[in-house]
């Protein structure tokens, strides 16, 4: 399993500003995923990201809101754009496929 | 409809029981079965996975799919305090990498 880390562990923002997520791998994947940990909610897959090539955005979530960038095969950016509090969540990075996934620690955001 | 149910709960156990966690599903598509295990503010961890149909065992932890029922099961043996979590099932089809996530079962287990 691959090792995966995430900055910042958490925050504090206020609305309307930007907040960029950090993912960094310690070994070269292919694909990563963002996805959403709302309270009392799934965890929700916001996008695919693979080196370079653009980010594919599943239903509900827009490039203009979670601009994701990969630079590189270890590392991964998603930024949550204008927050409000409805945006207020746990974001987590994952590598793998279609049955091992490998989850980061996850950036507890809280939007006030 | 969710495509995956979860119970909640929370379930909490004595030290030493055999805990059952279970999900349906509804899309009959889905081949791939996880089992993960979050630990508060911690991201998920895998513990199994299962394909298709069938048992699959792995020291304490049984995962079981009955795709014929849309049902499937996780079941903890000599239930421990550190088992004390909240196990999220994960399903897939197979042709992309998308997971879908139940919403968790939160599990106590007391000492």
């Amino acid at each position: 399993s691959a090792v995966i880390s995430q900055k910042p562990s958490r925050d504090i923002c206020q609305r309307g500003t930007s907040l960029t997520i950090q993912c960094q791998v310690d070994s070269q994947v292919t694909m990563m995923f963002w996805y959403r940990q709302q309270p009392g909610q799934s965890l929700t897959l916001i996008a695919t990201a693979n080196q370079g090539s653009e980010a594919t955005y599943e239903s509900g979530f827009v490039i203009d809101k979670f601009p994701i960038s990969r630079p590189n095969l270890t590392f991964s950016t998603l930024t949550v754009s204008n927050m409000s509090p409805e945006d207020s969540s746990i974001y987590l990075c994952s590598v793998g496929g279609a049955y091992e996934q490998y989850f980061g620690p996850g950036t507890r955001l809280t939007v006030t | 409809q969710k495509e995956v149910e979860q119970d909640p709960g929370p379930l909490s156990v004595p030290e030493g029981a055999i805990v059952s966690l279970n999900c349906t599903y509804s899309n009959s598509a889905f081949q791939y079965f996880m089992w993960y295990r979050q630990y508060s503010r911690k991201g998920p961890e895998l513990l199994m996975y299962t394909y298709s149909s069938g048992n699959k065992e792995d020291g304490r932890f049984t995962a079981q799919v009955d795709k014929s029922s849309k049902y499937i099961s996780l079941f903890i043996r000599d239930s421990q305090p550190s088992d004390s979590a909240t196990y999220l099932c994960a399903m897939n089809g197979g042709a992309t990498n998308k997971l879908i996530f139940g919403t968790g079962t939160l599990l106590a287990v007391q000492p």
